[in-house]
């Protein structure tokens, strides 16, 4: 069975420090994505990241970046230089390519708050 | 282009009655999906659909949950007979294909009295 596990569950910065949100997570499969949204108070989830089993290249775009590493199964995600608007829930999601129905259901961690205080 | 719409955005009802929220996926995406978030929680799978066909029903906590799809579009929720338990943000997504990344609605807040 897959399980996601965010062991934050709430950190807190001070505007321009880093701030790195862990996620580890559990499969049987070989092939598998991994996902980051953002949940700002607005309530609505907006997409950040899709990563594949096969790629293992850490990625940054702009102040975010993301480091995959199989050897641990961990997905951590890093905010550089953090800014207010930075504050939100941020949830780590993996489906299974040969999930049930070879469907795409995401099994989500529990989130992470980060609050970012100015 | 519209994103993936969601109705009501709240719902306050008294237990046992019954409940529909819907979603209107982006148009175009095959794939759709149910989850619910209950407060300071994260989400919890409920239902996948490619087309208007469900492959995955493993996350329907009773029978008392059901959905449909029609024309490969329009998706609707429906909770009978409503406990308090039920009370969540009901959050649906869309992907283009299965696999692909999932963009979510607003979600539906549910109300249980």
């Amino acid at each position: 069975a897959q399980k996601v596990t965010q062991a934050q569950t709430e950190i807190s910065v001070v505007e321009k420090e880093d701030v790195t949100l862990d996620c580890v997570y559990e499969t049987r499969d070989t092939t598998y994505y991994l996902f980051w949204y953002k949940q700002p108070p607005s309530g609505e989830l907006v997409f950040l990241i899709r990563r594949n089993s096969f790629d293992e290249q850490n990625e940054i775009s702009g102040r975010y970046s993301w480091n995959f590493q199989k050897s641990t199964s961990s997905f951590n995600f890093t905010i550089t230089a953090s800014q207010v608007v930075d504050s939100a829930v941020y949830f780590c999601a993996l489906s299974e390519a040969g999930g049930k129905a070879a469907g795409n259901k995401l099994t989500f961690g529990g989130g992470t708050r980060v609050l970012v205080k100015p | 282009g519209a994103g993936v719409s969601q109705s009501p955005s709240n719902k306050v009802t008294e237990k046992g009655k019954d409940v529909e929220l819907r979603c209107d996926p982006i148009s175009g995406h095959t794939a759709l999906y149910w989850y619910r978030q209950r407060l300071g929680q994260g989400l919890e799978f409920l239902i996948y659909f490619q087309g208007n066909s469900a492959p995955d029903k493993s996350g329907l906590p009773s029978d008392r949950f059901s959905a449909e799809r029609t024309g490969e579009s329009v998706s609707t929720l429906t909770i009978q007979r409503t406990q308090q338990e039920d009370s969540a943000v009901y959050l649906c997504a869309s992907s283009l294909y299965s696999h692909n990344e999932q963009f979510f609605g607003p979600g539906t807040r549910l109300t249980v009295l």
